[in-house]
């Protein structure tokens, strides 16, 4: 296993355009998480998955975002009628239910919007 | 809400010199703190969290409830040390939510 993974890695879009991103978690992690990351700053928590449940959403999540995991494994965050704002770096991490519950954080998709 | 701030965008050392990066925090509940590491051209990592009380890579970090802060040390920098750091807090009960400092670029020079 070479941990989390995400695809893809880069996309550039035109603004009003849909974009789906996908996360591949560490296998047997059970958590699932999105961050988004700005220039300039620290990834920002946008919403989280036990399983298949999404359990939390931030406010960060506009109506055009939505994310799934369908089958608890693998999860998609969709953008919908993109704007310029989304352009950022869209982070996923995985972590277990255990005591020691370290996010692990794949590499990064990073939207630009044209 | 949750705030962490990490009031140096960059630091500047030199090899073998002391470095200490600063993380103030603000939060009523019981935190949680870490320091993750983004070195150049690889994903973020966690270096160390609070809990743990360990020494990894010869950084250490003392959370000080009193005055909310979480500072990572280390006695003598080392030129693999320059990288990107992020101090981030969460809820030791909803620990699924990590917030993060904006970083501290550090960059140990020869």
């Amino acid at each position: 296993d070479t941990g989390v993974s995400q695809d893809p890695r880069h996309k550039i879009t035109k603004r009003g355009q849909n974009v789906t991103f996908r996360c591949d978690p560490i296998s047997e992690h059970n958590r699932l998480y999105w961050y988004r990351q700005t220039l300039g700053q620290g990834p920002e928590f946008l919403t989280y998955f036990q399983n298949e449940a999404q359990l939390e959403k931030s406010r960060l999540l506009s109506d055009r975002f939505s994310a799934e995991r369908p089958k608890g494994s693998f999860s998609t965050l969709e953008i919908q009628r993109t704007e310029q704002g989304d352009s950022a770096m869209y982070l996923c991490a995985s972590s277990n239910g255990g005591w020691v519950k370290t996010q692990y954080f794949g590499p990064g998709t990073r939207l630009l919007v044209l | 809400a949750q705030r962490v701030t990490q009031p140096e965008k960059l630091l500047s050392v030199f090899k073998g010199a002391p470095v200490e990066l600063k993380c103030n925090y603000s939060y009523s509940g019981s935190p949680e703190l870490f320091w993750y590491v983004q070195y150049s051209r690889q994903r973020l990592q966690l270096l160390l969290r609070h809990i743990s009380r360990e020494s990894i890579k010869g950084f250490t970090a003392d959370l000080n409830k009193g005055e909310t802060s979480f500072h990572l040390k280390k006695p003598f920098a080392q030129e693999e040390d320059s990288a990107m750091y992020y101090c981030a807090l969460s809820d030791s009960f909803n620990d699924y939510k990590l917030s993060f400092g904006a970083g501290t670029t550090v960059t140990v020079r020869a």
